[in-house]
């Protein structure tokens, strides 16, 4: 099987910088996924990974560890809309599938 | 439009009816899949077709769940004998296997389920 792990909550300020972890077991890696999901709203993609080092793109960026199975996303000049649940997401063996996180719930306070 | 579409957006009916969710996904997408969703946990898999086939279901889709793509385009997920243990989000989401990695899912904007 698969285990994701995230953080359950987060709160960050206005204007900061917040760091999002995620650790993950699979016996077959072929890619990390991060996506954003507001309230009652679908999952919208924000990065893929599947080579190690970091990604960016624009204020988001993503780093992947293969070696230790972790990743993270970076969120820059936090802005109030940036308040929202925040999901990892790992193929599944078969390849087709997305197992995912928890999810990590950020809160940008003013 | 471009984007992946569900309906209907929200369905309440009572234990033991059945309902039908329908999902359009965008349109050059040839892989469709299922994922459900309840509060305060991540989408968890419950199908994929590719084209009309369907190549994956996950050990969550009982017998009373049955998923088809009769012609390689929009997809239904028919949920018989609802049961309260149903009520959740069930989310569609779409992909383009363009022969590399990274086939990035998009999502529709769900159907929320509630039974009574």
């Amino acid at each position: 099987g698969q285990n994701i792990d995230q953080p359950t909550e987060m709160t960050a300020t206005e204007g900061a910088i917040v760091q999002i972890n995620c650790t993950y077991q699979t016996s077959g890696f072929n890619g990390l996924f991060w996506y954003q999901q507001h309230a009652g709203e679908a999952p919208t993609f924000l990065s893929y990974n599947v080579l190690d080092g970091l990604e960016e793109k624009g204020r988001f960026s993503s780093f992947l560890s293969r070696s230790k199975g972790y990743s993270y996303l970076l969120l820059k000049e936090l802005q109030m809309k940036d308040s929202a649940s925040y999901l990892c997401a790992v193929y599944s063996n078969s390849g087709y599938a997305l197992n995912f996180g928890k999810g990590t719930s950020l809160l940008v306070t003013p | 439009d471009t984007g992946v579409s569900q309906n209907p957006r929200h369905k309440i009916t009572k234990r033991g009816q059945n309902v039908t969710f329908r999902c359009d996904p965008i349109s050059e997408h040839n892989r469709l899949y299922w994922y459900r969703q309840t509060l305060g946990q991540g989408p968890e898999f419950l199908t994929y077709f590719q084209n009309e086939a369907q190549l994956e279901k996950s050990r969550l889709l009982s017998d009373r769940f049955s998923a088809e793509r009769p012609k390689g385009s929009f997809s239904t997920l028919e949920i018989q004998r609802t049961e309260q243990g149903d009520s959740a989000m069930y989310l569609c989401a779409s992909s383009l296997r363009a022969g590399a990695v990274g086939d990035t899912q998009y999502f529709g904007p769900g159907t929320r389920l509630t039974v009574l």
